[in-house]
């Protein structure tokens, strides 16, 4: 089965900027989405079809996605950007998570 | 804005049958399709399955044996039926609304909010 995989974890300061990545088998030629998901509240999607934002994301968030890598980036990072972050693919005609990374801002 | 809420039993014992229902609220059933996604408790995200109004159904080879999922347009509901439950199953269960159709492209551009199921004797 087709399996994603991501850090459990990273950390970044204030202001800097953080990468997180997902890794999977020609991941590059699939699209990408990213969810993020704070304690206690559902996850939400802020990266989809690799590179888009959905309406109300901030444009400090972004995404690319190639060869065996799908990245997350975020720019200016800021202490509510605290969360998991889960990435996710189609494999065929099933979807695929990554096991999501905790970014910890410090 | 559609909005999702999800309602199950809450505490279940092992070997009995899981039902969830998840009520569609700013929009309709018939317009997209739907999904259920679980999270065990500390861990991560898994696909259980999607559905269309139509009745098409696409599940995760890991549960197909084990799960139905289903639609209510009149009520404007979708529905989880899991068999046979287990510890394994004790999660947050999400519905949750495809952006597409199920294609290479989509993702999940709204959730509800989760409800939680506990299978212990």
């Amino acid at each position: 089965s087709y399996e994603l995989t991501q850090p459990p974890s990273m950390s970044v300061s204030p202001g800097q900027t953080a990468s997180i990545t997902c890794s999977g088998d020609t991941l590059g030629d699939k699209y990408a989405s990213w969810y993020q998901q704070k304690p206690g509240q559902s996850p939400m999607l802020v990266i989809y079809q690799n590179t888009k934002r959905p309406s109300g994301i901030p444009e400090r968030i972004s995404g690319s996605n190639s060869g065996n890598t799908a990245t997350l980036t975020i720019s200016g990072t800021q202490a509510m950007d605290e969360a998991d972050y889960y990435c996710q693919a189609w494999d065929s005609t099933f979807v695929v998570f990554g096991g999501g990374t905790k970014l910890t801002v410090l | 804005q559609v909005q999702l809420q999800e309602s199950g039993p809450g505490l279940m014992k092992p070997s009995e049958t899981l039902s969830l229902t998840c009520t569609v609220s700013g929009g309709s059933v018939s317009r997209y399709y739907w999904s259920w996604i679980r999270q065990p408790p500390g861990k991560g995200l898994e696909w259980i399955g999607y559905i269309y109004y139509s009745g098409a159904t696409n599940y995760s080879p890991s549960l197909k044996s084990r799960i139905t999922i289903s639609v209510d347009t009149s009520n404007n509901q979708l529905s989880l039926r899991l068999s046979s439950v287990t510890a394994a199953d004790t999660a947050v269960y999400y519905c949750a609304k495809n952006q597409y159709g199920g294609g290479r492209n989509d993702a999940f551009d709204i959730w509800g909010q989760g409800t939680v199921v506990t299978v212990s004797s």
